[in-house]
């Protein structure tokens, strides 16, 4: 079965660092490119980053640029997120997701874990 | 990168046909034919609908159609029913380090 499962989330204190992983599993991970995509309480999707394949290309949303990481090791299987500096704004439900053969299209997403940041 | 322009809700009696449109820029939506559509119900992950505007993928009912005019992609779904009911959001790829961008989403309710 093709799945995605993130882990890492938690509370966590704003000014604070928190790393995310997400294992996937049926299917050549090395092969696919890779995203997280975040969903604050009550609200929309909003993509937060990208890598290619290879790792070799990262692109990350204005709104943490900076302050993220984005990263594979393909050898295990994972991708991971690392969030430094962390804001209120930034608690959400974090999705790591694939992006399809077809183009720009995410085809398979993970469970989501909830990231909160408060005092 | 501003989000998409999604209308806030709409909704349909079970039978009946509804579409929901997406209002992007000419630098994403009417740049590209990489518009997909995604599903999501309370509590779960969203799940892919329609990519590269109007294909769709193994699975997912053929009561699901997309298309693009313009700056402007939409969604129509047909013959509702109680189970469509759920969040819809749009997104398009917007050129590279942009990425992509999401719609703020819209939510069909079945009559």
């Amino acid at each position: 079965e093709v799945q995605l499962v993130e882990s890492g989330g938690g509370l966590v204190q704003p000014g604070g660092s928190l790393r995310l992983s997400c294992a996937a599993s049926g299917f050549t991970f090395s092969s696919y490119e890779m995203n997280w995509v975040r969903q604050a309480p009550g609200k929309g999707l909003e993509w937060v980053s990208y890598i290619s394949s290879s790792g070799s290309t990262i692109y990350y949303a204005d709104s943490v640029k900076g302050r993220f990481t984005i990263s594979r090791d393909n050898a295990k299987n994972s991708l991971y997120l690392q969030m430094n500096s962390l804001r209120a704004e930034d608690t959400a439900v974090y999705y790591c997701a694939r992006v399809s053969d077809a183009a720009e299209a995410f085809d398979i997403w993970g469970q989501g874990t909830m990231v909160t940041v408060s005092s | 990168q501003s989000a998409l322009t999604q209308p806030a809700s709409v909704s349909g009696s079970p039978g009946q046909s509804i579409t929901i449109s997406c209002t992007g820029t000419s630098s994403d939506v009417g740049s590209y034919n990489l518009v997909s559509w995604y599903q999501q119900h309370p509590g779960k992950a969203p799940k892919l609908m329609i990519y590269e505007v109007s294909k769709r993928p193994s699975g997912v009912s053929n009561r699901f159609s997309g298309s693009k005019s313009g700056n402007t992609a939409s969604l129509t779904i047909s013959g509702l029913q109680a189970e469509d009911e759920a969040d819809y959001y749009c997104c398009s790829y917007a050129g590279s380090s942009t990425y992509v961008v999401f719609g703020g989403g819209t939510k069909l309710t079945v009559l």
